[in-house]
């Protein structure tokens, strides 16, 4: 079974400060995701990566940056964390074979709450 | 821009009854449509999805449809069962996935 794991569930951290979150893929994919999930505005893109070292923003980037050092492992920084940067995130990894849409794989979540 | 609109946003049904939930998206160059399933504590799960030279899929009691015409497309679940209360994600893709806001099924035995 693929398993994506992200590094915490929760967290809770103070406004400014610079938060990191981090996901592995177990599957040798290519495609890595972050999302965002705030109730009633479903699963929105922050950032995604078809190969490691590249990067490419999604609907919401502002505010976020992304690293992608090894294939699978894909990390989540918010420079200045922000009370309106609490949310749900949640991490994906998909196979990336020549623009065809595979499945993603999502890993559990982390609930930030900025305070 | 690129849009999906799932309704209804919450919906209750007995035991054994049927639920429907659909989706519109604005992108007619949509190619691919996937069905996440959200329980509670767990990241989202594709259940069904379906592609865009294809009307139907069905597997056991889950089926989605879909009119290219009308750009809606929906997931069918019959003989519903208190499991498969989550709340269910619609997704539309053309280079990228856009996501419902989706929908809180609360199955009552």
């Amino acid at each position: 079974d693929v398993k994506v794991t992200q590094s915490s569930r929760y967290l809770v951290k103070r406004t400014g400060e610079k938060v990191f979150l981090e996901c592995v893929q177990d599957m040798d994919h290519e495609n890595m995701f972050w999302y965002r999930q705030d109730p009633g505005l479903g699963l929105r893109l922050i950032y995604f990566s078809y190969d490691v070292k590249m990067k490419e923003k999604g609907d919401i980037p502002e505010g976020y940056s992304v690293s992608r050092e090894k294939k699978e492992r894909f990390s989540l920084i918010l420079e200045s964390a922000s009370t309106n940067q609490t949310s749900m995130y949640l991490c994906a990894s998909s196979l990336g074979t020549g623009g065809k849409p595979h499945e993603q794989y999502f890993g559990p979540g982390t609930r930030l709450t900025v305070t | 821009g690129e849009n999906v609109e799932q309704h209804p946003s919450t919906l209750s049904v007995q035991e054994g009854d049927s639920a429907v939930i659909k989706c519109t998206y604005s992108d007619s160059a949509s190619n691919y449509f996937p069905w996440y399933k959200q329980e509670l504590g767990k990241g989202p799960q594709l259940i069904i999805d379906i592609r865009s030279n294809v009307g139907e899929k069905k597997d056991q009691r889950i089926a989605v449809t879909l009119n290219k015409t009308a750009k809606h497309f929906s997931l069918h679940i019959t003989e519903t069962q208190p499991e498969d209360s989550a709340v269910y994600f619609c997704a539309a893709r053309y280079n990228k996935l856009i996501f419902g806001a989706g929908t809180r099924l609360a199955v009552h035995p």
